[in-house]
């Protein structure tokens, strides 16, 4: 069956550290990889865009990885502070307009 | 990046009663749109893919004559959960896509079903 699997366990790290989120995919073949912030009950905010031929996008402390061999996308925050504090969702691009998400991992950046 | 306004944040109703949640893009002209809900610490899932002018295109399991999707315009999208339940009670967020396939979310809606 399909999956995304994103570590629902809480994510906390120091600030000024490197969070490292994991999304992991099953039986999709994705033609991009989308990653997004959701603070609570607020609706998803973009953040980076991969598509299957790209191996890393970088945008200000932010770092994405695709491995389609993998099945893996990696999402990267460099010198974490704590209004990083959020969760992330990872959700996947396959051809139809609409997206499917993972389930999402919460980060908690301490000061 | 561009705005999409969902309307109410949040709603508590009876039992048995109609919501209508609208959901609004603001700056630019969404052809379809995406209905999605959210049980506390769970993914996002697709109810439906509203298209301006023609019916909605709803995921398997959702019951299209409970959860009415109307686009009539292509800036407006609305969604009416009829005779509400408690089992109804979620977070439901409308989005629309850009041409670079990135979604723009409205701020979503609690709804509460007494």
């Amino acid at each position: 069956s399909q999956k995304i699997e994103q570590n629902s366990e809480a994510l906390n790290i120091q600030e000024g550290k490197t969070a490292t989120l994991t999304c992991n995919y099953t039986n999709y073949s994705p033609a991009y990889l989308q990653w997004y912030r959701q603070d609570p009950g607020r609706g998803p905010v973009f953040l980076l865009l991969i598509r299957e031929n790209e191996k890393e996008k970088r945008k200000e402390r932010l770092k994405v990885t695709f491995d389609t061999t993998l099945k893996q996308s990696l999402f990267h925050i460099t010198a974490s502070q704590p209004a990083d504090s959020a969760t992330y969702l990872c959700a996947l691009g396959t051809g139809r307009r609409a997206l499917t998400f993972g389930s999402g991992t919460r980060l908690q950046v301490q000061p | 990046g561009a705005v999409v306004s969902q309307h109410p944040s949040r709603v508590i109703c009876k039992s048995g009663t109609s919501v209508k949640i609208e959901c609004r893009s603001l700056d630019f002209q969404a052809t379809t749109m995406f209905w999605y809900r959210q049980f506390p610490k769970q993914s996002l899932m697709l109810m439906a893919t509203s298209n301006e002018g023609s019916k909605a295109t709803y995921e398997q399991g959702v019951e299209k004559d409970k959860f009415l999707i109307n686009h009539a315009s292509l800036t407006l999208s609305t969604l009416t959960v009829t005779s509400a339940h408690p089992e109804d009670s979620s977070f439901y967020i409308c989005s629309a896509s850009d041409v670079n396939e990135k979604l723009f979310f409205g701020s979503g809606t609690q709804l509460s079903v007494l």
